[in-house]
């Protein structure tokens, strides 16, 4: 059963436009939301988060909107740019779960110069 | 440098073996995580402890076990090895074991790529 969902496995982007990664989940107890990006040969780095409590959370180029009603997520980076190219996955957690993320398949963007 | 430190690197090993795999959390962290990347998925959680409690266990199997030692390092024992449990395998630690907006983020480790032939 998988509660996260990436349905794009690959997203190809101009440098200097808008990229949109994409994440829709099913458990109505996630209560936290994060997006972690990943560079081959290294471990997954923390990127931005989102409380439930809250439909928009901004960090320079980087924002993450929440539709609760819908059960999806979206994080946009404005403007994109080369070194942006990763793997990015999105993770969410409850809080009657413990401390552990149930991650998505990811989401592999490529910006072009 | 995200401060979890994972040995090895990279592992070569046969069908039917066992491996320990070793992750030391960052400086303070009480809480560590287990996942597991295999080719083309996502991470899928295996397990968690907390202060050398186990906190929550996902989708781990039998044949594989894990500790936490009260110097708070973790070790991942994986036996009678299949070649389907080819995978990167990442320890993560974080300073609360709760989850939600509790959780905060988990820092990564690089990860163990463990190759079953």
């Amino acid at each position: 059963d998988q509660q996260v969902k990436q349905n794009s496995p690959s997203l190809s982007v101009q440098e200097g436009r808008i990229s949109i990664l994409n994440c829709d989940y099913t458990n109505s107890m996630f209560d936290y939301f994060l997006w972690y990006k990943k560079y081959p040969a290294e471990g997954p780095t923390f990127l931005i988060s989102i409380s439930s409590i809250k439909d928009k959370n901004e960090d320079g180029r980087f924002t993450v909107f929440l539709n609760k009603s819908a059960k999806h997520l979206s994080l946009h980076i404005v403007p994109s740019q080369p070194g942006d190219s990763a793997v990015y996955f999105c993770a969410a957690s409850a809080e009657n779960q413990g401390g552990k993320l149930i991650f998505g398949q990811g989401t592999e963007l490529s910006v072009k110069p | 440098d995200s401060g979890v430190t994972q040995t090895p690197k990279h592992l070569i090993t046969a069908t039917g073996q066992r491996v320990t795999l070793r992750c030391s959390p960052r400086s303070g962290d009480l809480s560590v995580y287990w996942y597991q990347q295999s080719l083309d998925q996502g991470l899928q959680f295996l397990i968690q402890y907390y202060n050398g409690e186990e906190r929550a266990k996902g989708n781990i199997l039998e044949r594989f076990s894990a500790q936490q030692f009260p110097d708070l390092h973790s070790e991942l024992n994986l036996s009678s090895l299949e070649l389907g449990d080819s995978a990167l395998y990442f320890c993560a630690s974080s300073v609360s074991p709760a989850g939600g907006a509790n959780t905060g983020e988990l820092f990564f480790g690089e990860g163990s790529r463990l190759t079953v032939l």
